[in-house]
């Protein structure tokens, strides 16, 4: 069965200081890995789709890795805005189109 | 202008209640989802459809009836509410690769049932 593990459950960090959310994964076969951002009370909204090992997406202050086991969301000077919920989940096979999420990692800045 | 939508964001009812949540995607894409976040956050699929017709059923019990009138829409009701059934339900949209899409699921807002 797929699985998805998130690593650390939570991280509190200080402004400006930079850091990395892990995601492992075991899977049959790696249709496309995704990050997610929840903030309290709404729902995941959608970061990153990454497809294949050696590929790497940036968007701000965040840039997503991926790799043939595990993909990291590296998070470079963070403001207190980005505090929230970091989801990672994955899809497998053609015609299995259901997301397995991790359980999560919730980031905390402080100002 | 949001993408995907659910109403209500907020349902409370008491046990042994017939209640519906209703979803909207304005993203023209071909699959829709169901999924239950409980109270731990944790994102499980119950339903999965593509041009209304269910792809996935993840062993949810059948007191739960999805109900997709066109692929833009997909509806789900509950039958006799329970106390488990407490939980935030997501909807979600995807348009497959193999059709031009990216395979990246767009969530809505989420809604909140309170079960009594």
């Amino acid at each position: 069965e797929d699985q998805v593990t998130q690593s650390p459950e939570a991280l509190r960090l200080q402004e400006g200081e930079s850091s990395s959310l892990n995601c492992s994964y075991t899977v049959s076969g790696l249709r496309g890995l995704f990050w997610y951002r929840q903030d309290p009370g709404k729902g995941p909204e959608f970061l990153f789709t990454l497809y294949s090992a050696g590929e790497e997406k940036e968007k701000e202050r965040l840039k997503a890795t991926l790799t043939k086991k595990e993909s990291f969301l590296h998070i470079t000077a963070p403001k207190p805005e980005d505090s929230a919920t970091y989801l990672c989940a994955v899809l497998t096979n053609f015609g299995n189109e259901k997301l397995t999420f991790g359980t999560g990692t919730r980031l905390t800045i402080i100002p | 202008d949001t993408a995907v939508s659910q109403t209500p964001k907020y349902l409370v009812t008491q046990m042994g209640n017939d209640k519906s949540i209703k979803c909207e995607q304005n993203l023209g894409h071909d699959t829709m989802y169901w999924y239950k976040q409980d109270s731990k956050k944790f994102l499980k699929i119950m339903f999965s459809y593509n041009n209304k017709e269910l792809i996935i059923n993840e062993t949810v019990p059948n007191r739960f009836s999805p109900k997709s009138p066109d692929k833009a829409h997909l509806n789900l009701h509950i039958n006799s509410l329970e106390l488990g059934d407490s939980a935030v339900y997501f909807c979600a949209s995807s348009q497959d690769r193999r059709a031009g899409g990216t395979d990246t699921q767009y969530f809505g807002p989420g809604t909140r049932l309170t079960v009594l």
